[in-house]
């Protein structure tokens, strides 16, 4: 089965330091890979996604990640972090095969604080 | 705008009575997915409809029940619940197989 691991439950970092969110994934084939972001009392939005090709992905928000199949990891990374990226962060693979047609599996999240 | 809305926004509701959770998309999404939000834990899925007329159970399905009469609406029901059922419950929706999955804001369930 599928899984995902973010080892970091809560993460703090200065206004305009880089970041780096931590994601290990357990999959058997090529997985398809997503990161998501909610800020509080609100649903999940999209930052990025994987599917295939360039193993640098550029997302929303100035964020990008990086799959590495050798590492099993789709690590997110930032530049430099503005006091409005603090939210709680996810990372997700998506079911290729099976029959539930595309459901996530997702990690614990990572929760950003921004210190100004 | 188009998107997902879910109904009610909270909710506090007394063990062992029945809820049922509303949940409509306008995009024309084939694929519809129920999560619950817990601390610690991530979403896990309770629930999901491939198209409209199937369902499936997902990882914690006990407890609920879901329907999908038409494309646009999925609603999840709790027959009797209980405390361990208080959670943030998450509606989305996709086009298909490996798509980005789009949220809705959520509904914060409280069982006393």
């Amino acid at each position: 089965a599928q899984s995902v691991t973010q080892p970091d439950i809560h993460i703090t970092v200065s206004e305009g330091a880089s970041l780096e969110l931590r994601c290990n994934y357990s999959y058997g084939a090529t997985p398809y890979l997503f990161w998501y972001v909610q800020s509080p009392g609100q649903g999940l939005q999209l930052l990025l996604k994987y599917f295939s090709g360039d193993t640098l992905v550029q997302g929303i928000k100035g964020f990008e990640a990086e799959f590495k199949r050798s590492q099993s990891s789709f690590n997110l990374r930032k530049p430099s972090v503005h006091w409005s990226d603090a939210a709680e962060y996810f990372c997700a693979v998506g079911d290729a095969g099976g029959t539930s047609y595309g459901k996530l599996t997702f990690g614990q999240g990572t929760i950003l604080t921004v210190h100004p | 705008i188009a998107g997902i809305t879910q109904a009610p926004t909270s909710q506090i509701l007394a063990a062992g009575r029945r809820m049922t959770l509303r949940c409509t998309q306008d995009m024309r999404h084939n694929a519809m997915y129920w999560y619950r939000q817990d601390l610690g834990l991530g979403l896990r899925l309770i629930h999901y409809s491939n198209t409209a007329g199937t369902t499936g159970k997902g990882e914690v399905p006990d407890g609920y029940s879901v329907s999908r009469a038409n494309t646009d609406d999925f609603p999840l029901t709790l027959a009797s619940a209980v405390p361990s059922q208080t959670s943030v419950y998450f509606c989305a929706s996709s086009t298909g197989r490996n798509q980005p999955q789009h949220f809705g804001d959520g509904t914060r369930l409280s069982i006393l």
